[in-house]
């Protein structure tokens, strides 16, 4: 069964350092998010996209994450530079679904724990 | 902006009793999905209801969406310990798909 991959699993590292965060989404899905999701919460999306586009990335603080999809397949989230409060599980989640047509099942890769010193 | 609240935070039982975890909306959804992550592991899609007054069944878990689709319930009969995890409840916000999750209700079980 095919799955969404993450990397790395787990990240340690210091404040002020730069972090990045792969996810390759199921062959063939078209939309992939971004979740933060901190120990005892539920997840909250911080982008998503529909092939390269961004579609809604209202929740992601600009001044340190960037996110990018540049071919529309894989993408890449960093955080530039980290912040003891960025401690959390960074989850990707692609759907097959494009935009406009519903909201349908997402499916989540096991994540990225990140540890901020 | 939307909220989803669920109760309760969290429930522990022994295995075969029942359990039930209610999720609520601040708006009318156009839908819900329930999702369940086990300690350690990542969320993990179980349904998704659409019609008001809806009930689907899998096994052993009964989902049901409200009549005005602001609320909606999951319900294990005579649980085990593979049921352990944190269930989530996740609904649109507004108009769009972005997906608004509750804060989980997280199932202890003791065999």
């Amino acid at each position: 069964e095919a799955e969404v991959a993450q990397s790395p699993r787990y990240k340690i590292t210091e404040k002020s350092q730069a972090v990045a965060f792969w996810c390759d989404p199921i062959s063939g899905h078209a939309t992939l998010y971004w979740y933060r999701q901190i120990l005892g919460q539920g997840p909250e999306l911080l982008v998503q996209f529909q092939d390269e586009s961004v579609v809604d990335d209202s929740q992601l603080p600009k001044d340190r994450f960037s996110a990018e999809r540049l071919k529309g397949v894989d993408s890449t989230l960093k955080i530039q530079p980290a912040e003891l409060g960025d401690s959390a599980m960074y989850l990707c989640a692609s759907s097959p679904f494009r935009s406009g047509r519903r909201t349908d099942t997402q499916y989540f890769g096991p994540g990225t724990r990140l540890t901020v010193l | 902006g939307q909220q989803v609240m669920q109760i309760p935070q969290y429930q522990h039982v022994q295995e075969g009793e029942d359990f039930t975890t209610y999720c609520n909306s601040s708006t009318t959804l156009s839908n819900i999905q329930w999702y369940k992550q086990r300690p350690g592991g990542h969320p993990v899609f179980l349904i998704q209801l659409v019609k008001s007054g809806e009930v689907k069944k899998q096994k052993r878990l009964t989902f049901q969406f409200g009549e005005a689709k602001k609320n909606s319930s999951l319900h294990i009969t005579a649980t085990q310990t593979t049921d352990v995890g944190t269930y989530f409840c996740a609904g649109p916000q507004g108009g769009s798909e972005k997906l608004v999750f509750g804060k989980g209700t997280k199932l202890t079980v003791n065999p």
